[in-house]
């Protein structure tokens, strides 16, 4: 199954860091963990991307797992402007990006 | 803004209307991929073409019919649709067919109404 598991929704405060978590337990060795969000009436947009190691962006930080069955998307200081839909994807050896259910972030002021 | 561009926005058609979606990046990317996207639930994929060619069809009813004219257009035709076909469908390319280490780049879509 190419599919994650995220939590559905997450509520956070502006200007604090928020942490998503993703769970890959299938993940294969060469397949990489992308994480894309999507606005409100916008197409998704690519956020950061990681193999095996911990990966910075402007955007956010992706910290994986040692075991790589999971990893969390750091959002540093969320903003009202990062309130969206948060898509962990696993693409690799199955062949096409594969959308899972994704987590809706609500940013509190 | 996107670097994917999508036309048109919006799209009213009746189920005996032929219309047709476009799609255009000039990033020089090889691979383009079409998205339906339902209210309320994930991107699901439809078509993948790489290097012009169709190399991916997920099983989309022949209703819904892909074409790739050159490497920077995508055009996806819609010949008696359905009002469940009702969607926003999203345009997408990346640098290389297959190259999992480069992100996809998103157009905004076309909400479509099949009235």
């Amino acid at each position: 199954d190419a599919k994650t598991t995220q939590p559905n929704s997450m509520e956070s405060n502006e200007e604090e860091p928020v942490h998503l978590p993703c769970n890959h337990s299938t993940i294969s060795g060469t397949d990489y963990i992308h994480w894309y969000r999507q606005l409100p009436s916008q197409g998704p947009e690519y956020v950061i991307h990681g193999l095996t190691s911990n990966v910075n962006n402007r955007m956010a930080s992706l910290a994986i797992a040692e075991d790589r069955k999971s990893s969390t998307l750091i959002l540093h200081r969320a903003t009202l402007r990062d309130a969206a839909v948060y898509y962990c994807i696993r693409w690799g050896s199955q062949g096409n990006l594969i959308f899972g259910k994704g987590t809706k972030l609500s940013v509190k002021p | 803004d996107t670097e994917v561009t999508q036309t048109p926005k919006h799209l009213v058609m009746g189920m005996t209307n032929k219309k047709s979606l476009k799609c255009e990046q000039h990033m020089g990317h090889r691979a383009m991929y079409w998205y339906k996207q339902k209210a309320k639930k994930p991107p699901e994929l439809m078509f993948v073409y790489s290097y012009e060619k169709l190399s991916i069809n997920e099983s989309v009813p022949s209703r819904f019919s892909p074409e790739c004219p050159n490497s920077s257009l995508l055009n996806l035709h819609l010949h008696a649709l359905q009002p469940e076909d009702s969607a926003l469908y999203l345009c997408a390319s990346s640098v290389y067919p297959g190259n999992y280490n480069l992100p996809l780049h998103f157009g905004n879509g076309t909400r479509l109404t099949v009235t």
